[in-house]
């Protein structure tokens, strides 16, 4: 079992606001950190694939960065709008597993108010 | 455009009554999940599958069972469904190892 584990478990926030979360992840056997926005009433929605230490990403005002080393990625919301509410989920696979099994974090809960 | 499509978004069963959540993907990929989602807990792993006819146990495989009789269709059955079975429950595919996965869009599961 991989322990994949998140913080904030919720984050409320302005419209207009910057804000970034973590995933943090053993540094041993690393092999890939996903990222995922789940929103209400829809299928989560795969957002980067990470596999290098020093990775950055970028998809319109999200980006996400990645340190195998020490084992932890941040997701960085710029400029925050009321439709970037979503639970945002992280997940890492076992290297010593050829199966494709992805580990969850608990997810973070981000509320954008207007 | 790929597609996880689970057969019900919202289902409502009573206690001790066999359930069957479907669950049908069109990508041709040999992995197929199934998982629970509930608040403070995260995605838990009820059982996956790698190939027709295999199944793994995940981490709360307790009163549920599964079938693949056909790479596209993974089915997660409640053998006699109880009130701690009410869930939202989540399928997904994916390629084996590096890639990510395709949800479906979740089963809202009440056992009253």
């Amino acid at each position: 079992i991989l322990n994949v584990e998140q913080s904030p478990q919720s984050l409320h926030v302005q419209e207009g606001d910057s804000t970034n979360f973590t995933c943090s992840f053993p540094s041993s056997n690393f092999y890939a950190l996903h990222w995922y926005r789940w929103e209400t009433a829809k299928s989560p929605e795969a957002l980067f694939v990470m596999t290098l230490n020093g990775d950055e990403k970028k998809k319109g005002r999200i980006s996400a960065t990645l340190n195998t080393k020490e084992g932890y990625s941040y997701l960085y919301i710029k400029g925050s709008q009321p439709e970037d509410s979503a639970t945002y989920l992280c997940a890492s696979p076992d290297r010593g597993s050829t199966l494709g099994r992805l580990y969850f974090g608990r997810g973070t809960q981000l509320t954008v108010w207007p | 455009d790929v597609k996880v499509t689970q057969s019900s978004r919202y289902l409502v069963k009573r206690t001790g009554e066999k359930v069957f959540l479907e669950c049908v993907q069109d990508m041709d990929h040999e992995n197929m999940f199934w998982y629970r989602q509930d608040p403070g807990l995260g995605l838990r792993l009820i059982y996956f599958s790698y190939d027709v006819k295999m199944k793994e146990k995940g981490d709360i495989p307790e009163g549920y069972s599964v079938s693949r009789e056909k790479k596209e269709r993974f089915s997660l059955i409640l053998e006699s469904a109880s009130t701690n079975q009410t869930s939202m429950y989540l399928c997904a595919s994916s390629l084996p190892q590096l890639y990510g996965y395709t949800f479906g869009s979740g089963t809202r599961l009440t056992v009253v």
